[in-house]
């Protein structure tokens, strides 16, 4: 089992439409929980981090973590043709000498249609 | 401020060489990570430099290799390539203050494909 499983989709939603993005995870070692965009050609970019069980809102975008499920979901409201991505969830954990290793999942694939 | 940057964009071997990609982070960013991405596995750790030193290293084979120079430009080598080896290599840097949410900021990559 990979210690991080996420649906690769692809999903294609109409636009306004709320997406629901999830992925699991299986190592209790992760301390940060993040959600990163990729557009096709280009390098992930953070969108959104949490530590904590619970929601964080950032306008359109909701992250949501349940550590007891070891369970995360990105919502995006209101879904537009700009929104079309790869998202990638991705989890920290301590890696000795001060540093942090960042494991991801493996993207799921949005297409918002107009 | 500019953003990362890697060279070559894209590149083309053949099985057995070996390749050198590049990677110039953002001013002031100390750490430079290595990733691997592929359609089947995603996008993997490599390894970490942070003042030249090694700090981190995924579970990749020793043909795998990397280093950072004085101004945290850094380097990543690939020896005698592999057919598995055709990906998107992309380098992130940030500022490394040992904190858990260090926003890594991603270069855009370098398309390898091994035939």
């Amino acid at each position: 089992q990979k210690e991080v499983e996420q649906d690769p989709g692809p999903l294609s939603v109409p636009e306004g439409a709320i997406v629901s993005l999830n992925c699991t995870y299986s190592n209790s070692a992760f301390q940060y929980f993040m959600w990163y965009r990729q557009y096709s050609r280009k390098g992930p970019e953070l969108l959104m981090y949490t530590y904590s069980s619970g929601n964080k809102e950032d306008g359109r975008f909701t992250a949501q973590v349940d550590k007891s499920s070891k369970y995360i979901s990105l919502f995006i409201r209101d879904s537009q043709p700009s929104d079309s991505a790869t998202y990638l969830c991705a989890m920290s954990q301590p890696s000795g000498a001060g540093s942090y290793q960042l494991t991801f999942g493996k993207g799921t694939k949005l297409s918002v249609i107009p | 401020k500019a953003g990362v940057t890697q060279t070559p964009r894209y590149l083309i071997k053949t099985r057995g060489q070996q390749v050198t990609l590049s990677c110039s982070p953002i001013s002031g960013h100390r750490s430079v990570s290595w990733y691997q991405q592929t359609p089947g596995q995603g996008l993997q750790f490599l390894f970490e430099y942070f003042s030249e030193t090694q700090r981190n290293k995924g579970n990749f084979p020793g043909r795998f290799s990397g280093r950072q120079f004085s101004n945290s430009r850094s380097e990543m080598n690939v020896s005698t390539l592999e057919l598995g080896d055709s990906a998107l290599y992309l380098c992130a840097s940030s500022l490394a203050r040992g904190r858990a949410i260090n926003e890594q900021f991603f270069g855009p990559g370098t398309r390898l494909t091994v035939l």
